[in-house]
């Protein structure tokens, strides 16, 4: 069972370049969430979807964009990269509850490096 | 506004030497508190969840209490194998049904043979 799965696991970009970073979930998981960490920062989400074709901005929305056409991926996209977003990137998903709530833990990928010049 | 703040942020043990974490909190009305590991170069690794003062949840050497303004993650006779950092996250009522997690700055334990 892959679980999570992010690609590219590294990647080098110049300031200005774009690229996006995909998630991809086999657990048919509505949730779905952005993260990055940085040193000292602890983990900080960018964006999350609720479901399919839903996206929302979390704590650090800017200078990103985010889809979700479907279910199991979920796509983050830097549209003009700066050294600022040089960072590891997580992307988790997590289940709705049988409580009603969403309080299901989030399972995460093994992240995505990256290093912007 | 909500917060979560984990001490130490560094602990070094010797192999046997038991210990804990704390994870401290203040929010508006908690859903769930949990408990991640992580390596170096991986993802956090699910650990426990707790939803009310006074559960407590075991795996193997490490068990997980919860109090209405705390959690701690105690760690019996740690094998150099426990080394990695320790996160401790919070969901809250108002995040509503998005499942949101608001994280500590974790812990990195070090065990030494």
């Amino acid at each position: 069972n892959a679980g999570v799965t992010q690609t590219p696991k590294f990647r080098v970009l110049k300031t200005g370049q774009s690229m996006t970073l995909l998630c991809a979930q086999d657990m048919n998981h509505e949730y779905m969430y952005w993260y990055r960490q940085d040193p000292g920062m602890g983990l900080r989400l960018i964006h999350y979807s609720v479901g399919e074709g839903t996206t929302a901005k979390g704590e650090v929305p800017d200078g990103y964009n985010v889809s979700r056409l479907k279910k199991q991926n979920f796509l983050l996209g830097l549209e003009s990269a700066a050294p600022s977003q040089t960072s590891v990137y997580f992307c988790a998903s997590s289940s709705y509850g049988v409580t009603g709530y969403s309080n299901q833990p989030q399972h995460f990928g093994d992240g995505t490096r990256l290093s912007i010049l | 506004e909500d917060q979560v703040t984990q001490s130490p942020e560094a602990l070094r043990l010797q192999e046997g030497e038991s210990s804990s974490l704390n994870c401290s909190y203040t929010v508006s009305g908690l859903r769930g508190l949990f408990w991640y590991r992580q390596d170096p170069g991986k993802g956090p690794e699910f650990l426990f969840t707790l939803y009310s003062a006074g559960e407590e949840k075991e795996k193997e050497r490490l068990k997980a209490t919860l109090t209405k303004k705390e959690s701690f993650l105690h760690i019996t006779a740690p094998k150099p194998e426990d080394s990695a950092t320790y996160l401790c996250a919070v969901q809250v009522s108002r995040s509503g049904n998005t499942g949101k997690l608001i994280f500590g700055q974790g812990t990195t334990l070090q065990v030494k043979p």
